[in-house]
């Protein structure tokens, strides 16, 4: 059974403020790196895809790191704004072949306005 | 590029009925996944598809559960003899054949059993 945790479960940051949060993952069968932001009501949208060990990825405000030796990876952003409320979800995806992706239980961030 | 979509959007039924839920990926992509996500956790992976073969399925398939891609474009997810325990948020994603590509992922079917 493959574990991925996030923390935290949830957060609350002021706009403007930055933040960041954590995806951990096996550090073994290491494949890919995979990172969405889901709006309630809306459908996950892939941010980033992550594969080489020290890849950092940026894409506007929010960037993210990884490090596959020691099996996490950091999602930042910078300025928080208010639509940036949402919760964002890692997954894992192994070198098995299965292409099945293993998720986290996410990152719920609210924005303060 | 229509995206991912999803029907119907929302499913109420009685416990013990049948549903069927339909996905229609984008149009290029070979592979198709579902996956169910409940309160508090992420989603979790149900089966995918490769064109119109099914390569893997997930020991949360029971035998209840059924999903086809006939023609290798839409797939459709049933549920037989449908027990509380199924009332999930069904998400439905495509991709290209190549593990660094993201998956794109419908608005899903909430299934509420009554």
């Amino acid at each position: 059974i493959l574990n991925v945790e996030q923390s935290p479960q949830s957060l609350h940051v002021q706009e403007g403020d930055s933040t960041n949060f954590t995806c951990s993952f096996p550090s073994s069968n290491f494949y890919a790196l995979h990172w969405y932001r889901w709006e309630t009501a809306k459908s996950p949208e892939a941010l980033f895809v992550m594969t080489l060990n020290g890849d950092e990825k940026k894409k506007g405000r929010i960037s993210a790191t990884l490090n596959t030796k020691e099996g996490y990876s950091y999602l930042y952003i910078k300025g928080s704004q208010p639509e940036d409320s949402a919760t964002y979800l890692c997954a894992f995806l192994s070198n098995f072949g299965n292409e099945k992706l293993t998720f986290g239980t996410g990152t719920r961030l609210t924005i303060i306005p | 590029d229509t995206g991912v979509s999803q029907d119907p959007r929302h499913k109420i039924t009685k416990r013990g009925q049948n549903v069927t839920f339909r996905c229609d990926p984008i149009s290029e992509h070979n592979r198709l996944y579902w996956y169910r996500q409940t309160l508090g956790q992420g989603p979790e992976f149900l089966t995918y598809f490769q064109n119109e073969a099914q390569l893997e399925k997930s020991r949360l398939l029971s035998d209840r559960f059924s999903a086809e891609r006939p023609k290798g474009s839409f797939s459709t997810l049933e549920i037989q003899r449908t027990e509380q325990g199924d009332s999930a948020m069904y998400l439905c994603a495509s991709s290209l054949i190549d593990g660094n590509q993201p998956q794109h992922f419908g608005d899903g079917t909430r299934l509420s059993i009554l």
